[in-house]
C-alpha cells in the first residue's frame, strides 16, 4: 500500500487566512518530498519540494516544513487566495517512483 | 513552451479494442512515466522510463504495455482494454532521476464499455 498519506480529506479556508495542508509518510528512509496542485480538470502542477537534509523550504507564499522524527510533512499556504482552491497531494520519492498521497481538496470561503 | 503532450485527450472505447495514448515531451527530458488517476485512490504509477529503451513496472502495471524508442515519446498501450482501466490517465517527464519539477500533462480520460 501507499506510504503517504494526508490527514484530512476536505480542508475550508477563508480567503486571505493562512492554510496548512498536512501529510504523514511511513518510510523514514525516503529522502525527497514533493507537494503538487491540481486544479479541476488539469494535471498536478509542481509547487515546491524538500529534502530530508531540510526542515523547512520556502517559496512564494508556500512553505514545507518537514519533521522527520514524527515522518510529518506540511504546507503551508500565505494569504489564501481564491486561485488556490484545488487537490493538493504530497508525494515521495521511493525507489526510484514518485508515490501520491490520497490528497486534499482546499475550499476558499469568501 | 515546455510541455507535455497527451493524445487523445478523451476516448471512449469498447472492451477488447487495442489502443495507444500517445505522449511527447518538447524538454529532452530523461524520466517518463504513466499514472493513473481514481476517485478514493490517487495518483497510481503504471511503468516508468529512466531513458530510451529503459522500461519498468510501477505500482499498477497489470494490462498494461509502454516503449520508449525515442526519447520524447513514451506511449501507453492497452492491448485489450476493460472496464477497470477506465480511468483518467496523466503522462510526466522531469530531467533529473530526482524527479525535481515532474512536470505533467492535461491528462487523458479513458472510458471503456
Amino acid at each position: 500500500g501507499e506510504s503517504v498519506g494526508l490527514h484530512l480529506p476536505t480542508l475550508s479556508v477563508q480567503e486571505g487566512d493562512n492554510s496548512i495542508i498536512n501529510c504523514a509518510y511511513s518510510n523514514s528512509a525516503s529522502d525527497y518530498f514533493i507537494w503538487y496542485k491540481q486544479e479541476s480538470g488539469k494535471g498536478p502542477q509542481f509547487i515546491i519540494d524538500i529534502r530530508s537534509n531540510m526542515d523547512k523550504r520556502q517559496g512564494q507564499r508556500v512553505t514545507v516544513l518537514l519533521n522527520k522524527t514524527v515522518k510529518h510533512l506540511s504546507l503551508q499556504i500565505a494569504a489564501t487566495q481564491p486561485g488556490d482552491s484545488a487537490v493538493y497531494f504530497c508525494a515521495e520519492l521511493q525507489d526510484d517512483k514518485i508515490i501520491f498521497g490520497k490528497g486534499t481538496r482546499l475550499h476558499i470561503l469568501p | 513552451e515546455a510541455q507535455v503532450t497527451q493524445n487523445p485527450r478523451y476516448l471512449i472505447t469498447v472492451t477488447g479494442k487495442k489502443l495507444t495514448v500517445t505522449c511527447s515531451q518538447n524538454m529532452n527530458h530523461e524520466y517518463m512515466s504513466w499514472y493513473r488517476q481514481d476517485p478514493g485512490l490517487g495518483l497510481r504509477q503504471i511503468y516508468y522510463s529512466m531513458n530510451v529503451e529503459v522500461t519498468d513496472k510501477g505500482d499498477v502495471p497489470e494490462g498494461y504495455k509502454v516503449s520508449r524508442k525515442e526519447k520524447r515519446n513514451f506511449p501507453l498501450i492497452l492491448e485489450s482494454p476493460s472496464p477497470n482501466q477506465t480511468s483518467l490517465y496523466f503522462c510526466a517527464s522531469s530531467l533529473s532521476e530526482d524527479r525535481e519539477e515532474t512536470i505533467f500533462g492535461e491528462g487523458s480520460r479513458l472510458t471503456v464499455l
